[in-house]
């Protein structure tokens, strides 16, 4: 069973405005989150990570933002360039150190 | 579908003994991938098959590590001799298009002593 799930298989956005990828996961006892960002024929690349403990974290034009009641969090990015196009994965660590990983969304900036 | 399955969760082991990590991938992809996640690197892509040929295996990090696919539904990625240094979180991932929609293993632990 899919314990991190990214629904939207993928996402166009305008150059300039704002992009918004989803993330759920199922179990509680996840206590931190991270996104990767992956380009055609490259491996994912280390995005932005949060703690469970913090419901945002920022790095400059990317900001992560978590709601534990919902078990949901998501990633911003604003304003979005076309350079932003890619594979974007939400991960979740449990206390074991067990990483999971979503399917991944694609994301499209139109310049 | 169970997704794809990695074995052992945890392998400790002695510093010059060999590694066996197994891998399971979803039925019907056809592209099946294995990385390695470190805090200081990240996430890294060690070797991917495409219909059970090695296609890309640059990021093999040296000759002690090799991996196989002999059918499509079984993968392993072995290391000999292991050192310390090799001590990471070993994923293995499969993709019906090499591109998107990759599917991870839970990771195989690995602590070389």
């Amino acid at each position: 069973d899919q314990q991190v799930k990214q629904n939207s298989p993928s996402l166009s956005v305008q150059e300039g405005r704002i992009s918004i990828l989803n993330c759920d996961y199922t179990n509680s006892m996840f206590d931190y989150f991270l996104w990767y960002k992956k380009y055609p024929a490259e491996g994912p690349t280390f995005l932005i990570s949060i703690s469970s403990i913090k419901d945002k974290n920022e790095d400059g034009r990317f900001t992560v933002f978590l709601n534990k009641s919902a078990k949901h969090l998501s990633l911003h990015i604003v304003p979005s360039q076309p350079g932003d196009s890619a594979v974007y994965f939400c991960a979740a660590m449990d206390t074991g150190n067990q990483f999971y990983f979503g399917t991944g969304t694609s994301l499209t900036v139109i310049p | 579908d169970a997704g794809v399955i990695q074995s052992p969760r945890h392998e400790v082991t002695e510093m010059g003994q060999e590694v066996t990590l197994r891998c399971k991938p979803i039925s019907g992809h056809d592209y099946l991938f294995w990385y390695r996640q470190t805090m200081m690197r990240g996430l890294e892509l060690l070797i991917y098959f495409n219909n059970n040929v090695p296609i890309d295996d640059s990021g093999m990090p040296e000759d002690r590590f090799s991996a196989k696919m002999p059918n499509a539904s079984f993968s392993t990625l072995k290391i000999q001799p292991s050192e310390p240094r090799d001590s990471a979180v070993y994923f293995c991932a499969s993709s019906r298009d090499r591109s998107y929609g990759y599917t991870f293993g839970s990771g195989t632990r690995l602590t070389v002593v």
